[in-house]
């Protein structure tokens, strides 16, 4: 069985521009949750999306934004990069709102 | 607000010694205690879910056990591979049904051999 599935791995991004991370949950699964992760510290809630609405949304600027397809693949999008963006971002999938959730093995976005 | 506090930051054990890690949470209205483990660059992996004090999990050598104020990871005898860095984090009761976890910083633990 196929887990979470992030992509791209790395990337490199100069402040200022737009990055688009991407996520495809495990099969059956209808919720997916973002998190950011910066070295030396525990998962940052970002966005949880289940059903393709969102059903919170953690402590981070608007320029942070996310969608959830119908087929519950996600997209995080984050604008105007600043240097502290530069972080671990994790994609994590669950049953539903309540249930434990599974993680992909992250994307590692770096703004110079 | 959500807390999780977890001690001690970094515990450097001998291959075979037992000990535990501890994760202090303070949440409004607990729905579910997680443990996790994560490899360096890698994303956390699940390991168990506890839903209410008393309750005790088990997987290889690690267990973990519930109360009302913290829970603990028990690791028995410990193996060299068993060297990660373990998460807590707690989903608390929030209206609306919306799922908003608190992590804590995590307990980096090394097994030397």
């Amino acid at each position: 069985d196929a887990g979470v599935t992030q992509s791209p791995t790395h990337l490199i991004k100069t402040r200022g521009q737009q990055v688009t991370l991407r996520c495809s949950p495990i099969s059956g699964h209808k919720s997916v949750s973002w998190y950011q992760q910066v070295l030396g510290q525990g998962p940052q809630f970002i966005f949880q999306y289940y059903e393709k609405e969102e059903r919170g949304r953690g402590n981070f600027p608007d320029r942070f934004s996310a969608r959830q397809f119908p087929n519950y693949s996600s997209e995080l999008n984050v604008n105007a990069l600043l240097l502290g963006d530069s972080a671990l971002y994790l994609c994590a999938s669950s049953l539903g709102g309540w249930t434990e959730a599974f993680f992909g093995q992250g994307t590692r976005l770096t703004v110079v | 607000e959500d807390q999780v506090t977890q001690s001690p930051e970094a515990l450097r054990l001998q291959e075979g010694e037992s000990s535990s890690l501890n994760c202090s949470y303070t949440v409004s209205g607990l729905r579910g205690l997680f443990w996790y483990r994560q490899d360096p660059g890698k994303g956390p992996e699940f390991l168990f879910t506890l839903y209410s004090a008393g309750e005790e999990k088990e997987k290889e050598r690690l267990k973990a056990t519930l109360t009302k104020k913290e829970s603990f990871l028990h690791i028995t005898a410990p193996k060299p591979e068993d060297s990660a860095t373990y998460l807590c984090a707690v989903q608390g009761g929030l209206s609306g049904g919306s799922y908003i976890p608190t992590f804590g910083r995590g307990t980096s633990l090394i097994v030397h051999p």
